[in-house]
Order: structure tokens, then sequence, then C-alpha cells
């Protein structure tokens, strides 16, 4: 079957545009998970989604970021006003239950530039 | 401070070598995963633990819960193996914690 998928695959943004990244869970899959790899670095946790609640959004680095997810399906991550410290790949995974439990499938990422 | 600590952060091995990758954690955790990132940039999970080891083909992952301690290895290593290799620690809560990555090249 189909696996995660992200869209755009690349976006370029100039900066204090805001940017919306598209997540497409495996189907049937309830948790869902976004993360940030910035170049050269290691991959950050931003926020996950059990159905479509969010109950823990610690990883969110400022309140320019936000995500919603409708009901077990499609994810979007808002990023307000980018700055270029927001260039890194932003990564979409999804599990049948919670990843704590389940092994984790990821997509291929956003690469996103802010010029 | 770094939850999770990987060693070495570089490896370069030749092909046929035996690999040893380490993942030691600060925080109590529910489960640890390695991932697997290829060149290109996708990434793989390859195992999900909380006890024990677990092997799946050329593979072993084992951790030991009371040293807070995980090692992965690679038998008989094979240029396809050159990924950058993710301990990812998981406390209660969903909140992940990962290493810095351990970046393998196996020259044939």
């Amino acid at each position: 079957g189909a696996g995660v998928s992200q869209s755009p695959s690349n976006k370029v943004t100039e900066k204090g545009k805001d940017v919306e990244l598209r997540c497409d869970p495996i189907s049937g899959h309830t948790a869902l998970y976004w993360y940030r790899q910035r170049l050269g670095q290691g991959l950050e946790f931003l926020i996950y989604f059990q159905g479509n609640s969010a109950p823990d959004k610690s990883g969110l680095p400022s309140d320019r970021f936000s995500a919603e997810r409708t009901g077990e399906s499609v994810s979007t991550l808002t990023i307000q006003r980018t700055q270029q410290e927001d260039s890194a790949v932003y990564l979409c995974a999804s599990s049948p239950g919670l990843a704590v439990n389940n092994e984790q499938f990821f997509g291929p990422g956003t690469r996103l530039t802010v010029l | 401070k770094n939850e999770v600590e990987q060693s070495p952060q570089n490896l370069t091995a030749q092909e046929g070598e035996f690999i040893t990758i380490n993942c030691s954690y600060s925080v109590g955790i529910s489960a640890l995963h390695w991932l697997q990132q290829h060149p290109g940039g996708g990434i793989v999970s390859l195992f999900m633990l909380s006890s024990g080891k677990k092997k799946h083909g050329r593979l072993i992952a084992t951790i030991n819960i009371q040293e807070k301690h995980s090692s992965l290895h690679i038998t008989a290593s094979h240029p396809r193996d050159s990924a950058v290799y993710i301990c990812a620690v998981a406390p209660a809560g969903n909140q992940f914690y990962f290493g810095t990555g351990t970046s393998l090249t196996v020259i044939p």
C-alpha cells in the first residue's frame, strides 16, 4: 500500500511569508508526528497527533508554528512569518498507535528554504 | 544537555567488517528506536526495543535498560549499509529524544 506522502517536496520562500506543509499518513494510522532536521543536525521533535488531538505541542519552536489534523488523516504544519532559521527538512511520520510502542513510517520530507 | 548520546559520530569500515554503534541515554524510557537515514534523506525504522535483543537479517540491536545503553550491530557489512544511523528514545508521553546520528561509510 501507499506510504506516508508529503507535499511539496521542496519549498523556497521569502522571509516573512507564511508556508503550509502537508502530510498524508498511511491509512488507518492513528498517530502522526512532525519532525524538523536542520542541515547537518539531528532530528527535532515538533508535535504529535493521536487522532486529531495534539496532546504534546512542546516541541514547536515558537508561536509562529502551528499544526492541525483532520480526523485520522491529513495534517498540515503551518509556519507564519518565516525566518531564515526555519530552513530545514520537515519530516512527517505515522504509526498504527503511539510510536512509543510501534514502528514509525516516515515520509520523504519537505525541504524548506527561507531566503 | 543531550538526553541521547551516540558513538562514534563517524565510522568508516571495510566491506565485511563487523560494526557496532552505541547509544547511551539519560532519561527513563518506554522504548528505544533505531532509524536508518539514507544518503538521499529517507528514513527507515530498523528496530523498536523495550528489552533484550532483536535481529533482522544482518542487523542486531540490543538494549540494557539498567545501564541505559543500546547497541546496533551490523554483521558482514556491505557498501549499501552506508547511511546515518539514529538512536531515538521515547519516555512515556511520546516526546522523542534523538541522538545526532552515526554516519557509516562502508568501503568496498
